[in-house]
């Protein structure tokens, strides 16, 4: 089946503009997470979404960084007046629920120039 | 104290070399735990989970110490193409997300 796809695969910006990215999981797929990861680094947790619980944002390093979901559909993870140090990896992971497997997609290589 | 630990690496190392990577999490009361693998600028993707009894896939081998709070990933006859990073994965008992650690780099040399 289709595995969890990201949009899009690059995205090349100028400082001060806002950005948005994709994500679709796999359907059925309650857990949608957001992670960041900066060449060379682990991964930085963002932001997970349980179903139609409140979002555990405990993740975003700041206000400009923002993100939704539909039901248990697609999320966007927005991020206002880009700075060069948000150029990095975004990834986004589906899960059956909290505490399984994470599946990933291919990733969004932001790079704010 | 980082919730997981890893030695970063990299461990450079010959095929068919036998190599164990180690993980210290701090959380005790943690549940579910999982080593993943992430290729250069690749995704990551599930290696295996990690049982408390122990468990084999293959040439990998990954153990659980509770009482230590460690787990460990096994990696014998290592082949060219296991040269990756290798991340632990730790359900950190917050309820909410799996914690990932920064990963241990190996490169398996001809």
């Amino acid at each position: 089946g289709a595995g969890v796809s990201q949009s899009p695969s690059n995205k090349v910006t100028e400082k001060g503009k806002d950005v948005e990215l994709r994500c679709d999981p796999i359907s059925g797929h309650t857990a949608l997470y957001w992670y960041r990861q900066r060449l060379g680094q682990g991964l930085e947790f963002l932001i997970y979404f349980q179903g139609n619980s409140a979002p555990d944002k405990s993740g975003l390093p700041s206000d400009r960084f923002s993100a939704e979901r539909t039901g248990e559909s697609v999320s966007t993870l927005t991020i206002q007046r880009t700075q060069q140090e948000d150029s990095a990896v975004y990834l986004c992971a589906s899960s059956p629920g909290q505490g399984f497997q994470q599946y990933f997609g291919p990733g969004t290589r932001l790079t704010v120039t | 104290r980082k919730e997981v630990e890893q030695d970063p690496g990299p461990f450079n190392v010959p095929e068919g070399a036998t190599v164990a990577f180690n993980c210290t999490y701090s959380n005790s009361a943690s549940q579910s735990f999982f080593w993943y693998r992430q290729d250069c600028r690749k995704e990551p993707k599930l290696l295996m989970s990690v049982y408390s009894s122990g468990n084999e896939d293959g040439r990998f081998t990954a153990q659980l110490n509770r009482a230590s709070q460690y787990i460990s990933l096994l990696i014998r006859d290592s082949k060219l193409s296991d040269s990756a990073t290798y991340l632990c994965v730790v359900n950190a008992g917050s309820a909410r997300q799996l914690t990932f650690g920064s990963g241990t780099q190996l490169t398996v040399l001809p």
